[in-house]
């Protein structure tokens, strides 16, 4: 079963701007982490939140949890043609096996 | 470092045969996962392993089994391949229970 789920399931957006996505799950968790896949390869880790943590930043990239709300969000700032990919979340419970969502298409319009 | 290897890239089966695919890493990494993915879906996670040694199922268990004998290798077998086991199958490896790093993927088809 899923636990992440990702909205919205599509975002396509200009270069340049900044773009949105966001995961909500339901159980409780230890960390939640985000990742990247390009079409027909495989994914690539981009950031890990853990529990006790309400932001992170790497680059362009910012993550926002509320674990209140069971929630997070993941923003790319000032987007390039390079970050179209789909973007997965997922999350880590006690049983340290990650629970994923079905991610997020990100089309970056030149 | 290769990183996460996957063999093979692609694979088409007929109904009711078997394969095995293979899952190396060099990164001395302790646990490795079997995931699949399907159109629209996230990853589905079919079995894992915390150790040389020890397999544990996950999620979508059913018609795969899996062998760790060796800690860089994690094998995936499919005993008599179905139609509804076409999918691209990812293996990953981390260190305990951190960020996790994947293979390329092999896409299988079961005619």
């Amino acid at each position: 079963s899923q636990q992440g789920e990702e909205d919205p399931q599509a975002l396509s957006i200009q270069e340049g701007e900044n773009a949105t996505m966001n995961c909500s799950y339901k159980t409780s968790i230890n960390n939640l982490q985000w990742y990247r896949q390009n079409s027909g390869r495989g994914l690539v880790h981009l950031i890990l939140i853990r529990s006790n943590e309400r932001e992170k930043h790497s680059g362009r990239l910012r993550v926002t949890l509320d674990t209140s709300k069971k929630s997070s969000s993941l923003l790319i700032t000032a987007s390039r043609a390079a970050d179209t990919a789909s973007y997965f979340c997922a999350t880590q419970d006690s049983n340290y096996q990650l629970i994923w969502g079905a991610g997020t298409k990100l089309i970056i319009k030149p | 470092n290769a990183g996460v290897t996957q063999t093979p890239k692609f694979r088409v089966l007929k109904t009711g045969q078997s394969m095995t695919l293979l899952c190396a890493q060099d990164m001395n990494h302790e646990y490795m996962y079997w995931y699949r993915q399907d159109p629209g879906m996230g990853l589905r996670l079919i079995h894992y392993s915390v150790g040389e040694g020890t397999t544990a199922k996950g999620e979508v268990p059913d018609g795969y089994n899996v062998s760790r004998l060796k800690k860089q290798n994690f094998l995936l077998g499919l005993e008599s391949a179905a139609p509804s086991q076409t999918s691209v199958y990812f293996c990953a490896s981390s260190f305990r229970a951190n960020e996790q790093f994947f293979g390329p993927g092999t896409r299988l088809t079961v005619l």
